[in-house]
């Protein structure tokens, strides 16, 4: 599976958007990109997911460049709740394999 | 409901003792994972399994031990071997099917302390 590389906190306020930027430069071209999030203590939750178009579901928006080289999590409008650490982890389809997660980001969001 | 379900949630061993964490999924799924995680670090993985009766180790596998007897099911061994046990153990399981975009579904986690 691709390595990726995502920046170690970020700080938002609260009711604006968090954009989380991830860089996955090995992907290949049957691996889907995944963002996770923990809450401190829990274990991760899933958020979303997507292979090459951008996605939306309730909680996020994920976007995918054309190259697929990276992508960005966006959380429209961050709550204190969104507090947490991001994953951004690459898996391939119907695969399993050693799946790696890095540090994540850190997300604070404040008032 | 489906899910993972890891037990105990709360372990304290002496030293030089091993235990065992509980990881069971009724998700129906094939590959099941054990991950570490210490304070303010990431996941690190310790073994996984893709199918029933065959594990891989991870990337820090030493001092751990694992079985996979039965499809539902991935016990996880701290044996006296490890160095420093005192963690965030967690548990996660996906589905291998073909066309199956191979979500992971996380436990709640086992807190390890070593006395």
């Amino acid at each position: 599976d691709a390595k990726t590389t995502q920046p170690p906190s970020m700080d938002c306020a609260e009711g604006r958007a968090a954009n989380l930027p991830c860089n996955h430069s090995t992907i290949s071209g049957n691996e889907y990109v995944y963002w996770y999030r923990q809450i401190h203590s829990q274990g991760p939750q899933y958020i979303i997911h997507g292979l090459k178009n951008n996605e939306t579901n309730e909680m996020a928006s994920l976007i995918i460049t054309e190259d697929r080289k990276s992508s960005t999590l966006i959380l429209p409008h961050a709550t204190l709740r969104d507090t947490a650490v991001y994953y951004c982890i690459v898996m391939g389809a119907g695969t399993a394999s050693k799946l790696t997660f890095g540090t994540g980001t850190r997300l604070q969001v404040t008032l | 409901d489906g899910g993972i379900t890891q037990s105990p949630k709360y372990l304290f061993r002496k030293e030089g003792q091993n235990v065992t964490l509980s990881c069971e999924q009724n998700l129906n799924h094939d590959a099941m994972y054990w991950y570490r995680q210490d304070p303010g670090q990431g996941l690190r993985l310790i073994y996984y399994s893709q199918i029933v009766n065959d594990f891989q180790k991870g990337d820090i596998a030493e001092g751990y031990s694992v079985s996979r007897e039965k499809k539902e099911s991935f016990p996880l061994t701290v044996t006296s071997a490890q160095k420093n046990p005192t963690a965030f153990y967690l548990c996660a399981s996906t589905r291998t099917a073909r066309l199956n975009t191979g979500e992971l579904f996380f436990g709640e986690g086992s807190r390890l302390t070593v006395l």
